[in-house]
């Protein structure tokens, strides 16, 4: 599975829009792009997921680049309770290497 | 997640001693998974199961083994624990449906090795 890069942290000002980076410039074709959060010592919980084109649920947006090397995870009103750890993970859909790997994240700081 | 539960929430043990940290899920999903979390370095993967007769080392399984006893219920065990042991362990399910593969977590076991 391609490896991702973020910021280890950012700020975002309560009520505005958070935008989250990752960089994943070695990813294949069949890798999907992958958003799961962590707030303080919780398990981790999903947020989105995409292929290529940009996806939207009642959680976020996810903007991914049309080479796919990059993405950005959007919260598009940010709350106190966004404070948490956020991960970018890519994988392959099937084969031998089927698992979710996870790397450092970047720790989103909502300020009231 | 409720639909997935770790007991014990916390252990406090000694080195050498064998512990075993489980993990029961109602979800029925096929997979299973353990990672580990250290301050700094994120969820490693230890092990995973696709299937009851399906187990798979991650990138961590050095001084771990794993039972998956049944489709909802699947084991970690440290034989023999030692401090650098010591890390907060959550259990995850998934299914995947489609391109999706979304992960469902316990709310973790803090194990400390003294």
């Amino acid at each position: 599975d391609a490896k991702t890069t973020q910021p280890p942290s950012m700020d975002c000002a309560e009520g505005r829009a958070a935008n989250l980076p990752c960089n994943h410039s070695t990813i294949s074709g069949n890798e999907y792009v992958y958003w799961y959060r962590q707030i303080h010592s919780q398990g981790p919980q999903y947020i989105i997921h995409g292929l290529k084109n940009n996806e939207t649920n009642e959680m976020a947006s996810l903007i991914i680049t049309e080479d796919r090397k990059s993405s950005t995870l959007i919260l598009p009103h940010a709350t106190l309770r966004d404070t948490a750890v956020y991960y970018c993970i890519v994988r392959v859909y099937g084969g031998a290497t089927n698992k979710l790997i996870f790397g450092t994240g970047t720790l989103l700081a909502v300020q009231p | 997640d409720a639909d997935v539960t770790q007991t014990p929430r916390n252990r406090i043990t000694k080195t050498g001693k064998r512990i075993m940290l489980e993990c029961s899920q109602t979800k029925g999903h096929d997979r299973m998974y353990w990672y580990r979390q250290d301050p700094g370095l994120g969820l490693r993967l230890i092990y995973y199961s696709f299937d009851v007769k399906d187990i798979n080392k991650g990138e961590i399984s050095d001084g771990y083994s794993v039972s998956r006893q049944a489709q909802a219920k699947f084991s970690l065990s440290l034989e023999s624990a030692i401090p650098n042991q010591t890390a907060l362990y959550f259990c995850a399910t998934s299914e995947q449906t489609g391109g999706n593969e979304k992960l469902f977590f316990g709310s973790g076991t803090q194990l400390s090795v003294l």
